[in-house]
């Protein structure tokens, strides 16, 4: 059982690159997140999503989008890379919001 | 229990003894919460939850202590081992929502 998987691993962008994050998950979650975790901070929600078809914006929303067009997969995409979005990223999926969240082990994206 | 992008407070304990991690949330309505670790260069693991209706919950080697009048929740760590060295984030969802707010996060070193 995989859990959620997340590629690439890590990767180095120069600034105002485009990239997707890709994160899937085998769980048959209804619920999928995506954070970001600056070096030695919590967990920031970028974006939510509750179901296929369904998407919205978490705390720190800006220079990223999502979608969701089936369950099991909820790619973050970044359009113009800025050195601000370096940090680690990560997925989760849970049940529902009330039920533990499922983390994968992150990307690490640097953006020069 | 809100992430306010603060650096990581720290507890240090020796190998062998108990440790106690606190966390402080926010909204008195919240009926669901959850302890998550996360070693270095990993994403967050599931430890233990507890639901608003009861006031303690043991694991293994763990205890989780809720206290809704002054809004705590602590996660009690017997026997600290080395494998125990992580940082620690408690998690608390609002009623009917549909995610977690994480607090900031407390790394706990164990000391041989």
């Amino acid at each position: 059982n995989a859990g959620v998987t997340q590629t690439p691993k890590f990767r180095i962008l120069k600034i105002g690159q485009s990239m997707t994050l890709q994160c899937a998950q085998d769980m048959n979650h209804n619920y999928m997140y995506w954070y970001r975790q600056d070096p030695g901070m919590g967990l920031k929600l970028i974006y939510y999503s509750v179901g296929a078809g369904i998407t919205d914006k978490g705390e720190v929303p800006n220079g990223y989008n999502v979608s969701r067009s089936t369950t099991e997969d909820f790619p973050l995409r970044l359009e113009l890379a800025a050195p601000s979005q370096t940090s680690v990223y990560f997925c989760a999926s849970s049940y529902s919001g009330s039920q533990p969240q499922h983390f994968g082990d992150g990307t690490r994206l640097s953006i020069l | 229990g809100e992430s306010v992008g603060l650096h990581l407070p720290t507890l240090s304990v020796q190998e062998g003894d108990n440790s106690i991690i606190n966390c402080a949330y926010s909204n008195s309505a919240s009926d669901y919460f959850i302890w998550y670790k996360q070693e270095s260069g990993k994403g967050p693991q599931f430890i233990i939850d507890i639901r608003s209706n009861m006031d303690k919950r043991q694991g293994q080697r763990v205890t989780v202590l809720l206290n809704k009048t002054v809004k705590h929740l602590s996660l009690q760590i017997a026997a600290t081992q080395p494998g125990d060295s992580a940082v620690y984030f408690c998690a608390e969802n609002l009623q009917g929502a549909q995610k977690l707010v994480f607090g900031q996060g407390t790394r706990l070193t164990i000391n041989p």
